[in-house]
């Protein structure tokens, strides 16, 4: 089975400093990760995906993300928040390879940006 | 591009009553899922169906059940409602291949007084 667990329920930063919001995951082979944002009352919006090809993955909106194996992490980061970033954000796990199977989301960070 | 629709964006129903949610997946994605987030949850699968077929099943209740048609839209029907099911209900909808991932649509919010 597989499971996705978001570290920090969470996150404040001030805007134009670093974004780090941190997903570990468990697998029984190699998966294929997500990290989607949900805005309020929005629906979910694809940030970026990992599907065993390059680690560091890059996202829209200046996301980007890295699938570490040894460390069983997929943590996403931005060098630069701003005001607009501030969302729910799910790491998002599906079984195998593909991707045409159900999606396990991960509790959600909440992500504040301040002034 | 065109995505994933969703309709009603919102619905109010009574215990007891019936609901009905349709989903129209992005053309020529051939899978839809259905997800519900409850207040302040991550969203929980469901059912999917791939050429119409239920391909997977979540923690749908018996009181649910859905089908995907020939234009591969798909609606999600809800009978003997209770306030528990108050949620956002997702559509998402993928193509079978390789990394493709799954569009969510912007949900139905179902409220039940």
């Amino acid at each position: 089975a597989q499971s996705v667990t978001q570290l920090d329920s969470h996150v404040s930063v001030s805007e134009g400093t670093p974004v780090l919001l941190r997903c570990n995951y468990s697998s029984s082979y190699s998966p294929s990760l997500f990290w989607y944002v949900q805005h309020p009352n929005k629906g979910l919006q694809l940030l970026l995906k990992y599907t065993s090809a390059a680690t560091l993955v890059k996202g829209i909106n200046g996301f980007e993300a890295e699938f570490k194996k040894s460390e069983t992490s997929f943590h996403l980061t931005k060098p630069s928040a701003h005001m607009s970033d501030a969302a729910e954000y799910f790491c998002v796990v599906t079984g195998g390879t593909g991707t045409a199977s159900k999606l396990t989301f991960g509790t959600g960070t909440r992500l504040q940006v301040t002034l | 591009a065109a995505g994933v629709i969703q309709s009603p964006r919102h619905l109010i129903k009574e215990k007891r009553e019936t609901a009905t949610l349709k989903c129209y997946p992005i053309p020529r994605h051939d899978t839809v899922y259905w997800y519900q987030q409850g207040p302040g949850q991550d969203p929980q699968f469901l059912i999917s169906f791939y050429e119409k077929m239920q391909s997977d099943k979540g923690s749908i209740p018996d009181r649910f059940s859905a089908q995907q048609f020939s234009d591969y839209h798909s609606e999600l029907n809800m009978s003997s409602l209770e306030l528990g099911d108050s949620a956002l209900y997702f559509c998402a909808s993928s193509s079978r291949q390789e990394g493709q991932p799954q569009h969510f649509g912007d949900g139905t919010r179902l409220s039940i007084l």
